[in-house]
């Protein structure tokens, strides 16, 4: 299987700052990488597929880039709204696996 | 709008068994893979299974291989995740969601709101 290791696991931050998160693979999965978002009591949205192709409607302060065995997600001044957790997941192959999240706090 | 709803959750004791539903809507269902996605409470996510468009394709990872079952009715818009000989460690919320293609799953959208599985006796 594939593991994916995102970092740091936590990570405070304050309005208008820009933050990065890193998600890496224990072998190259190409671009075949997802980022999502998470609120508490919510399912998770896609924001990124394909490393680096923005969702429709997803703002465009979230930008995604890697590839092989190493992505980044980056958000760019950060929003009240865009305090919550994300993950990554491949799908390059069977089993997808997801990333263990990073849950992104107010400082 | 593209929708996807579960239920079929709730309390079942350690070996017995639950089938989860998930009725789709918003887009042509039989045109699409679909998944099935669980989220232990305060953790993170696992993949738990796929299924192609027609149903004639399906994945399962191997802590469920054996014991769950994916399965599709492409004439009713409904996804459906047939799990028997449950374990306390299959306590979780069930997500269901849609995958972009076909053949298979890759990533998820949208995801519903999910359906909580417990496990215990």
């Amino acid at each position: 299987d594939i593991q994916m290791t995102q970092s740091p696991s936590t990570l405070s931050a304050s309005v208008g700052d820009r933050v990065t998160i890193t998600c890496r693979a224990s072998q190259s999965i190409s671009s075949w990488l997802a980022w999502y978002q998470q609120k508490p009591g919510k399912a998770p949205k896609l924001l990124i597929y394909k490393a680096s192709y923005l969702e429709s409607g997803v703002p465009s302060r979230f930008s995604g880039s890697g590839s092989g065995t190493e992505f980044t997600l980056t958000i760019r001044s950060l929003q009240p709204d865009d305090f919550a957790t994300y993950y990554c997941q491949q799908y390059k192959s069977y089993p997808y696996t997801f990333g263990q999240g990073t849950k992104l706090e107010i400082k | 709008e593209v929708q996807v709803l579960e239920s079929g959750g709730g309390l079942v004791q350690p070996g017995g068994s639950l089938r989860l539903s998930c009725a789709a809507s918003g887009f042509t269902f039989s045109g699409y893979a679909m998944g099935w996605v669980r989220q232990t409470p305060g953790t993170g996510l696992e993949w738990v299974s796929s299924i192609s468009g027609s149903g004639a394709r399906t994945y399962y990872a191997d802590p469920v291989k054996g014991r769950f079952t994916i399965s599709r009715d492409n004439s009713k818009n409904m996804l459906y995740l047939q799990m028997n000989s449950l374990r306390v460690e299959d306590t979780a919320v069930y997500f269901c969601a849609k995958g972009p293609y076909s053949d298979s799953s890759e990533w998820f959208d949208p995801w519903g709101q999910g359906t909580l599985v417990t496990v215990s006796s």
